[in-house]
């Protein structure tokens, strides 16, 4: 069975760009988070959607959204890239909202110029 | 929020000694988790370990919920278990928001 799918696995944009990162969760896995990992750092919580809707939200500025398509895919837009945008962008899925182990993909490595 | 440290943050043994990696919680948890983090970044599960115990291999893993600590044990280290282990949590008072602590990074030398 396939993992975690994210893509593209490297980026490099310009500041003032606008990126979009895609993820497919594990098959049967209703829920998808994204994470934001700045080097020598902890995993940072930037949102989790179940079943289409908005579940949780991080300490993100409203540059940062996203969306869960019908096959419970996901998207993270980030608007007007700043330098310290930067950074390893991390997908999970998980069966349900709560309660549930996370599996993550392998991530997306965002380098803003 | 719920704070999350790790300890040691850094930590370098010789292939074959044993280690215990160490993860204590400020609050409530429903659920933690411990991964490794590989060079290339992904993030690999170990244990889904709310409570109790648990050993896979090498590998052991035990949390005390009542008093918000948790720890993995790695016994005769070789060089691949080099890298980053993170210990997550999610709070019972935003469960669908992970924490992760800051991590320990651990160096195998042959």
């Amino acid at each position: 069975d396939a993992g975690v799918t994210q893509s593209p696995t490297h980026l490099i944009k310009t500041r003032g760009q606008h990126v979009t990162l895609r993820c497919s969760p594990i098959s049967g896995h209703k829920s998808v988070s994204w994470y934001q990992q700045v080097l020598g750092q902890g995993p940072q919580f930037i949102f989790q959607y179940y079943e289409k809707e908005e579940r949780g939200r991080g300490n993100f500025p409203d540059r940062f959204s996203a969306r869960q398509f019908p096959n419970y895919s996901s998207e993270l837009n980030v608007n007007a890239l700043l330098l310290g945008d930067s950074a390893l962008y991390l997908c999970a899925s998980s069966w349900g909202p709560d309660d549930t182990e996370a599996f993550f993909g392998q991530g997306t490595r965002l380098t803003v110029v | 929020g719920i704070q999350v440290e790790q300890s040691p943050p850094d930590l370098i043994l010789q292939e074959g000694a044993n280690s215990t990696l160490r993860c204590n919680f400020s609050d409530s948890v429903n659920n933690l988790q411990w991964f490794h983090q590989n060079p290339w970044g992904q993030l690999i599960n170990l244990f889904y370990i709310p409570s109790g115990t648990k050993q896979n291999g090498r590998l052991s893993a035990t949390t005390v919920a009542t008093e918000r600590y948790s720890l993995l044990y790695i016994s005769s280290s070789q060089t691949t278990d080099s890298g980053v282990y993170f210990c997550a949590v999610a709070p019972y008072s935003s469960a669908s928001k992970i924490i992760f602590g800051s991590g320990t990074r651990l160096s195998i030398r042959p």
